[in-house]
């Protein structure tokens, strides 16, 4: 199993900062096999990047995904306050499908 | 339009049984895989299960191997999750979810609630 840790578990920031997530896999994911999520208190989580750096439908540019084999990271380039949410990492290229824990984008 | 609702979830003792259904309109089915993927209260998202479109080909976690059992109808366009020997670590708010490209469109949940 794919064990994905993310960091850091919350991300303290202002609106027009850039938020950087990372994740970690403990073994390299199949390429190109890899998404974020976006999830607000009392929502179902959104798609936000897959394929490692493609926009989900409705995502708007400011998020972008990059990385590789164990290292994979999310950047919002200027934080709206719509953004501020929970950031979910999960790989489906092998089974079982894991996410990582989470991280907490919070003003 | 594409979208996916999750009925069944309500209370039930340790050791009881429920199943899940999750009912898919707006898409061909049968072309996708399937997924439940469930979340404890104020905790992270746990993916459960998955099953190939063709039901050939299912998969478990090892938290719910050998007590849950994922099925489909296609004919139904419907998703199936059936829950046997339930525990109180299973209570959590339960998501079906199609995959395409990643999880692109997940239902609004179905709460299961493992209490005595």
């Amino acid at each position: 199993e794919i064990v994905l840790t993310q960091s850091p578990g919350t991300l303290s920031l202002s609106p027009g900062e850039r938020a950087t997530l990372s994740c970690r896999a403990s073994q390299a994911v199949n390429s190109p096999y890899f998404a974020w999520y976006q999830q607000k208190p009392g929502q179902v989580p959104r798609l936000v990047i897959y394929g490692v750096s493609s926009r989900a439908t409705g995502i708007p540019d400011r998020f972008s995904g990059s990385g590789s084999g164990t290292d994979f990271t999310l950047t919002i380039s200027r934080l709206e306050p719509e953004d501020f949410a929970v950031y979910f990492c999960q790989q489906y290229g092998s089974s079982p499908r894991t996410f990582g824990q989470g991280t907490k984008v919070e003003i | 339009q594409v979208q996916l609702v999750e009925s069944g979830g309500t209370l039930v003792k340790p050791g009881g049984s429920l199943r899940l259904t999750c009912a898919a309109s707006g898409f061909t089915f049968s072309d996708y895989y399937m997924h439940w993927i469930r979340q404890a209260p104020g905790k992270g998202l746990e993916w459960v299960s998955f099953i190939s479109g063709s039901s050939v080909h299912t998969y478990y976690a090892d938290s719910v191997k050998g007590r849950f059992t994922i099925s489909r109808d296609n004919a139904k366009n419907s998703l199936y999750l059936q829950m046997n020997n339930l525990r109180d670590e299973d209570t959590a708010l339960y998501y079906c979810a199609r995959e395409w490209s990643a999880f692109d469109i997940w239902g609004q949940g179905t709460v299961v609630t493992v209490s005595s």
